[in-house]
């Protein structure tokens, strides 16, 4: 019940098309969900974020779209750069009333060729 | 401003050894999570600390413990290390204990041989 489920395990696509992350949950408790961006040898980076009260939320290139009755929520990123080749994480958050923690997804290894 | 920060960067142990691996907090930030991410997984859930208090646990045993100091860093330490033990350990912080945004520093990589 506390798994996030992601996919593509991997994605390649051309400069300029546009990048498509899936994830899924069970957890009806999970309030948050961000996305992170990880380079190899660094830590992951928030990305972009958004709460289950609202279906879309765009921040320049990326864009969240979420589907609260589904429980699933998806990253899309317009105009793919090679810049934005990394591992890209899904994220649920919940709260116990005393801590919050981070379930992660799996990842998917984004490629964009030049 | 510094971002959140961890040393060593590599470590290299045996197993059954022992390892402490610290962490500073952003700036103005009281509450520090640590998160273990094995090779192309995702992170997991160690614990967090917050008031100098283990406040929430992931499914990690005993081995794995943890110290927030009044300054707000905090230190990862994990006793008898396994193989199964080597991960890039990663250091979150955030604001306060349920602020929602949690920012990671660059990890610390641990190999046990």
């Amino acid at each position: 019940q506390q798994q996030v489920k992601q996919s593509p395990q991997s994605l390649i696509v051309q400069k300029g098309g546009i990048s498509i992350i899936n994830c899924a949950y069970e957890n009806t408790a999970f309030d948050y969900f961000p996305w992170y961006q990880q380079f190899p040898g660094k830590g992951p980076a928030l990305l972009i974020a958004i709460r289950p009260d609202v279906s879309e939320k765009k921040e320049g290139r990326f864009t969240i779209s979420f589907n609260k009755s589904a429980k699933q929520f998806s990253l899309h990123i317009m105009d793919s750069q090679p810049g934005d080749s990394a591992t890209y994480f899904c994220a649920a958050s919940i709260s116990s009333g005393s801590a919050r923690q981070l379930t992660f997804g799996s990842g998917t290894q984004l490629t964009v060729l030049p | 401003d510094a971002g959140v920060t961890q040393s060593p960067t590599h470590l290299i142990k045996t197993r059954g050894q022992q390892v402490t691996l610290r962490c500073s907090p952003k700036s103005g930030h009281d509450t520090v999570s640590w998160y273990q991410q094995a090779l192309g997984q995702g992170p997991q859930f160690i614990f967090q600390y917050y008031e100098e208090e283990e406040r929430q646990r992931g499914n990690f045993p005993d081995r794995f413990s943890g110290h927030q100091f009044p300054n707000y860093s905090s230190e990862l330490n994990v006793n008898a290390l396994l193989l199964g033990d080597s991960a890039l350990y990663l250091c979150a912080s955030s604001l306060t204990v349920l602020y929602n945004e949690q920012f990671f520093g660059p990890g610390t990589r641990l190999t046990v041989l």
